[in-house]
């Protein structure tokens, strides 16, 4: 069975610091990762994804990922953090072959003044 | 391109009545899933249809329903609603080749009393 695991439950840090939300997920067969994020009252927006190729990944916003086979990872990164970064952030594995998307149980990111 | 629209937004029902809800993709998305967001569960995947067929399911209980026109619009439908049932559920709608990006409509939060 595939699994997405997202080790912290909350993160607060404060405005310009750096983050860094972890992922690991779990599966016999190659999947696509993503990460969504999730503003208040909103739906999912996509944050970035990795499908094959190279490994670290960029959104436009300033975040990044990198996937890490050997440690089933796809961490979420970003430098330096805004207020309005704001948000909860769900790692998701696509399984090949399946429009399923399995989610981890989000990360809230607090970012303090 | 107009986004995912989910309607209506909010719902409030009693236990033991039915509900649908209703989903317009991205045009050119044949694919349509739908999830179910709850504090406790997190984001749990529901089913995904394409081609007015159900490709995929997730684990809920047959109370939970689907159906796709051939406009690729999407309904769901939940019968004899259960306090349990009360949920935020998002569509989503994707192409059916690569990058099997999903895109994520607001959302319909369902309360059951």
């Amino acid at each position: 069975a595939q699994s997405v695991t997202q080790l912290d439950s909350q993160v607060p840090v404060f405005e310009e610091a750096p983050v860094e939300l972890r992922c690991n997920y779990s599966s016999s067969v190659s999947v696509y990762l993503f990460w969504y994020v999730q503003y208040p009252n909103q739906g999912l927006q996509l944050l970035l994804k990795y499908l094959s190729g190279s490994t670290l990944v960029e959104s436009i916003n300033g975040f990044e990922a990198e996937f890490n086979k050997s440690q089933t990872s796809f961490h979420l990164r970003k430098p330096s953090v805004h207020i309005s970064d704001t948000a909860e952030y769900f790692c998701a594995a696509l399984i090949q072959g399946a429009q399923k998307l399995v989610f981890g149980q989000g990360t809230r990111l607090t970012i303090n003044p | 391109k107009a986004g995912v629209t989910q309607t209506p937004r909010y719902l409030i029902k009693t236990r033991g009545q039915q509900v649908t809800l209703s989903c317009s993709p991205i045009s050119g998305h044949r694919s349509v899933s739908w999830y179910q967001q709850t504090p406790g569960q997190g984001l749990q995947f529901l089913f995904e249809y394409f081609s007015e067929t159900q490709r995929n399911k997730g684990n809920f209980p047959g109370r939970f329903s689907g159906r796709q026109f051939s406009n690729s619009r999407s309904e769901m439908n939940v019968s004899t609603l259960e306090l349990g049932d009360s949920a935020l559920y998002l569509c989503a709608s994707s192409l059916v080749t690569l990058p099997y990006e999903q895109y994520f409509g607001p959302g319909t939060r369902l309360t059951v009393t």
